[in-house]
């Protein structure tokens, strides 16, 4: 365990439903992210949040939607998917916003039928 | 914005060899570079990082390089193991924001 907890590890939803990824960290940290991460393209930064205000929007799609209740959990809505949404989802985490290190959790693998 | 790039996608070395990987990056002003581990079914894990004030940096087996006036920055892992077969990504963080831009991974492959 890396101190970030992902859940589910694994989903598989219909284009039409709706669900949430979760993300909690109990290190302390103040800035969470979420990355979208598909076979052979770079980690995608999606959003960013400091103190739990959203700092970063990367243009993702609005069937995407951040919420950050607090410091320690970040959720990820999703709604009407496409099949080409499927990848894993990662969530890290750092001390501060300009902080260097990150920590990830192990994703949540999304697949969208 | 910062542009990373990584070589190679895939490398395959025999156990005890060392391994390389590359990478190179646009922003002249960038000031950080991590390197990142990530086995199957986890994710991403930071092993080694190097500011642009140093030009290498050692810890035990793996050891990074960072040339600036290329703008390109080296992972070596020597008397490699098994347990060293993973992807690997490098990364770069602009002086000017805060957004770490990774590159798009080696598969490294340990030979028995």
């Amino acid at each position: 365990e890396t101190g970030v907890t992902q859940t589910p590890r694994h989903l598989v939803m219909g284009m039409t439903n709706k669900k949430s990824l979760k993300c909690e960290q109990h290190l302390g940290h103040n800035a969470m992210y979420w990355y979208k991460q598909s076979a052979k393209k770079p980690l995608e930064l999606m959003f960013v949040y400091s103190l739990e205000e959203r700092v970063e929007n990367n243009s993702v799609p609005s069937r995407f939607s951040p919420e950050c209740p607090n410091s320690s959990h970040l959720f990820l809505h999703l709604h009407t998917l496409q099949p080409e949404d499927s990848a894993l989802y990662l969530c890290a985490s750092s001390q501060a916003l300009a902080e260097y290190g990150y920590t990830f959790g192990s994703g949540t693998r999304l697949t969208v039928v | 914005g910062e542009n990373v790039e990584q070589h190679p996608s895939t490398l395959s070395v025999q156990e005890g060899d060392s391994a390389v990987i590359k990478c190179t990056y646009s922003d002249s002003a960038s000031n950080y570079f991590p390197w990142y581990k990530q086995e199957l079914g986890k994710g991403p894990q930071l092993i080694i990082d190097i500011r642009s004030n140093v030009g290498e940096k050692k810890d035990q087996r793996i050891a990074v390089t960072l040339n600036k006036t290329a703008k390109h920055f080296s992972l070596h892992i020597t008397e490699t193991q098994p347990e060293d077969s993973a992807v690997y990504f490098c990364a770069g963080r602009g002086n000017r924001d805060d957004k770490i831009i990774f590159g798009k991974g080696t598969r490294l492959h340990i030979l028995p």
